[in-house]
């Protein structure tokens, strides 16, 4: 079964530095996200992309924050300059339509981003 | 704006008992959709059963059943005969016609006592 996959599963940074969680969705997919997740809270949107470009981002998803597809398979979230309150969970998803209630979007397993 | 309300924090159930985890939403939107996911300690988010706003039946997938109550606003999820392995953390969420990003609740952490 397709699914989608990140890397790293956990990564660890100093306060300040730039960090790039990658994400490879499910093969046929068109449109990508990225939510967060701060320890013991709820999952939190931050960005959807779809067609090389932003279709909606959060108030989260300020100017520390971008996301690429810099080829067919990879889609990227770049956090310029870490800070101690990035420190969460990050996920990515795809779904292979939007525009309608049943969004169903295929999450993968997160990647741990602990910054210090 | 969408808002999803999850009012218990954490349950404790017995093994093999029926739970009801609770969930009511907030949306001015006629088109919705309605999710619940499953979060193990590993952290992954499993999908577990969708109920669209427009289907007049309850959603059922194996052991999980959605109660949806359209005019109360709730979607409680129904799981029968409750295992271990169910022990997690159940969020329900959220999805529109007119939006791309699914709005979760914070989220039940169940318990599943031997």
């Amino acid at each position: 079964e397709p699914e989608v996959t990140q890397t790293p599963s956990h990564q660890v940074t100093q306060m300040g530095q730039e960090v790039i969680l990658r994400c490879v969705p499910i093969s046929n997919h068109l449109y990508f996200y990225w939510y967060r997740q701060i320890l013991g809270q709820k999952v939190e949107f931050l960005v959807s992309f779809y067609n090389n470009e932003i279709s909606e981002k959060s108030e989260i998803f300020d100017d520390q924050f971008s996301v690429e597809r810099p080829d067919g398979s990879n889609f990227t979230l770049k956090i310029r300059s870490t800070k101690l309150e990035d420190s969460a969970m990050y996920f990515c998803a795809s779904s292979e339509s939007s525009g309608s209630a049943y969004n169903e979007q295929f999450f993968g397993p997160g990647t741990r981003l602990t910054v210090l | 704006a969408q808002k999803i309300t999850q009012t218990q924090p954490g349950m404790f159930v017995q093994e093999k008992e029926a739970v009801t985890l609770d969930c009511t939403y907030d949306t001015s939107d006629q088109s919705y959709g309605l999710f619940w996911y499953k979060q193990p300690s590993s952290g992954e988010m499993i999908f577990l059963i969708y109920q669209g706003s427009y289907d007049e039946q309850n959603a059922t997938e194996g052991r999980y059943s959605l109660n949806f109550q359209k005019a109360r606003k709730s979607a409680n999820l129904v799981i029968s005969a409750s295992q271990l392995g169910d022990s997690a953390m159940y969020f329900c969420a959220m999805s529109s016609r007119r939006d791309d990003k699914i709005i979760f609740g914070k989220g039940t952490r169940l318990h599943i006592l031997p």
